[in-house]
């Protein structure tokens, strides 16, 4: 039974470009979160994504959006780089309507450097 | 606004004594709080969750209890060891599924 996989582990990128971070949820899972985690930090949670549409979102700017696919996978887009948006950008998912509505499976999250 | 204090700094405690671990919350009432391990370079491992109606929940050698009314959780791990050295997250849900995280203390279990 597959975890919660991300793509790419480590991303370089530059001031101003854009950057686009990929989620596969485990299995059986229908709900995709997404978190910001700075060095040092704990995670801040970005948005949620639940039958394709946001369900809830924290507070970051619109520079950051997201979308969600039929089989639940997920993209976090990020417009306009900045160098404060270098950290750990982490997904979690979890099954609504059940027990274990709010544990969620975090994946090894993707390394974000922005120079 | 919400605020979540865990001890920032790292607590250090000898292998076989009970490690316990504290997190307070301010400005909202959370319906449950979870805690959860992270060890560098990887994603957080949720652990235990206790609803606001529990003041206790246990699991092996983790326990974690809950009082609303100090507006606080407490995390205690028996019987350390050398593998518990992590660092340990809070994270109350408040609202609808808001997840909030603390900054998280860092435990080293010395042999």
């Amino acid at each position: 039974d597959a975890g919660v996989t991300q793509s790419p582990t480590h991303l370089i990128k530059t001031r101003g470009q854009q950057v686009t971070l990929r989620c596969s949820p485990k299995s059986g899972h229908d709900t995709v979160s997404w978190y910001q985690q700075a060095l040092g930090q704990g995670p801040q949670f970005i948005f949620q994504y639940y039958e394709e549409e946001e369900r809830q979102r924290g507070n970051f700017p619109d520079r950051f959006s997201g979308h969600q696919f039929p089989n639940y996978s997920s993209e976090l887009n990020v417009n306009a780089l900045l160098l404060g948006d270098s950290a750990l950008y982490l997904c979690a998912s979890s099954l609504v309507g059940t027990s274990g509505l709010y544990e969620q499976y975090f994946g090894p999250g993707t390394r974000l450097t922005v120079t | 606004s919400q605020k979540i204090e865990q001890n920032s700094e790292a607590l250090n405690i000898q292998e076989g004594k009970t490690a316990t671990l504290t997190c307070n919350y301010t400005n909202y009432s959370p319906a449950y709080l979870q805690w959860y391990r992270q060890d560098p370079g990887r994603g957080p491992v949720f652990l235990l969750l206790i609803r606001e109606n529990e003041k206790e929940k246990r699991k092996e050698r983790l326990k974690v209890t809950f009082d609303t009314t100090l507006k606080q959780s407490l995390f205690h791990i028996t019987a350390s060891q050398p593998a518990d050295s992590a660092t340990y997250l809070c994270a109350p849900i408040g609202g609808y599924q808001k997840v909030t995280f603390g900054i998280g203390t860092k435990l080293q279990v010395i042999p």
